[in-house]
């Protein structure tokens, strides 16, 4: 079974402008999380989507918003970049056959974004 | 407050001797307990998680981490340790209290593993 993919891979943008990052979870997962991670600041929890609505959210500013889809694929969005932006953002997927949050999540290769 | 404390930013051992990653935790309700695996420019690989049961659990590549609640600790550990396991680990926790799948991650700990 093919694990979590995100795209692109890398990414380099500019400061003001917006950028959209693509996961696709293991085929069957329900529930996809997104996390910023940072040399400084660590891996941080973005959100979280479950049947297409957002069931949880850390602490991020309103220019960080994600979707997910019917096919449970999920994007999220950055918008009016800043150089702090710069980070590597990773992916999870959860199967929740039951709804059981004992579940494992898993993780993507993640997308490089590099704010210029 | 969620939170996990990874205490050393460092571990230095040699290869063939015992290895110990150390997690400690703090949740409100019972804790949902993993540990993860990053490689250079990789995303996470789940090595084991502790939800409920054996203190001890055994996980991939012979790692295994033993959960002790009186001391909220959630240790990671390996016999003998290969050069092939330096990497950056991370210990992570999930609140039985809190909905959805979220994890709050520790700083992660660089394990050098040396010939």
């Amino acid at each position: 079974k093919a694990g979590v993919t995100q795209t692109p891979r890398y990414l380099i943008k500019t400061r003001g402008q917006q950028v959209t990052l693509s996961c696709s979870p293991i085929s069957g997962h329900r529930s996809v999380s997104w996390y910023q991670q940072t040399p400084g600041q660590g891996l941080q929890f973005l959100f979280e989507y479950f049947s297409e609505t957002q069931r949880n959210k850390g602490n991020f500013p309103g220019r960080f918003s994600g979707r997910q889809f019917s096919n449970s694929r999920s994007e999220m969005n950055v918008s009016t970049l800043e150089l702090g932006d710069s980070a590597l953002y990773l992916c999870a997927s959860t199967l929740e056959a039951s709804g059981s949050s004992t579940d494992t999540q898993y993780f993507g290769p993640g997308t490089r974004l590099t704010v210029l | 407050a969620q939170s996990v404390a990874q205490p050393e930013d460092q571990v230095n051992v040699a290869e063939g001797n015992p290895l110990t990653v150390k997690c400690t935790y703090s949740v409100s309700g019972n804790p949902y307990l993993f540990w993860y695996v990053q490689y250079p420019n990789r995303g996470l690989q789940f090595l084991l998680k502790y939800i409920t049961g054996d203190n001890l659990v055994k996980g991939s590549y012979g790692f295994e981490a033993e959960f002790n609640k009186s001391q909220t600790s959630f240790h990671l550990k390996k016999p003998s340790a290969l050069v092939s396991d330096s990497a950056l680990y991370f210990c992570a926790v999930r609140d039985s209290n809190q909905a959805g799948t979220a994890l709050i991650f520790g700083k992660g700990t660089t394990l050098s593993v040396s010939s």
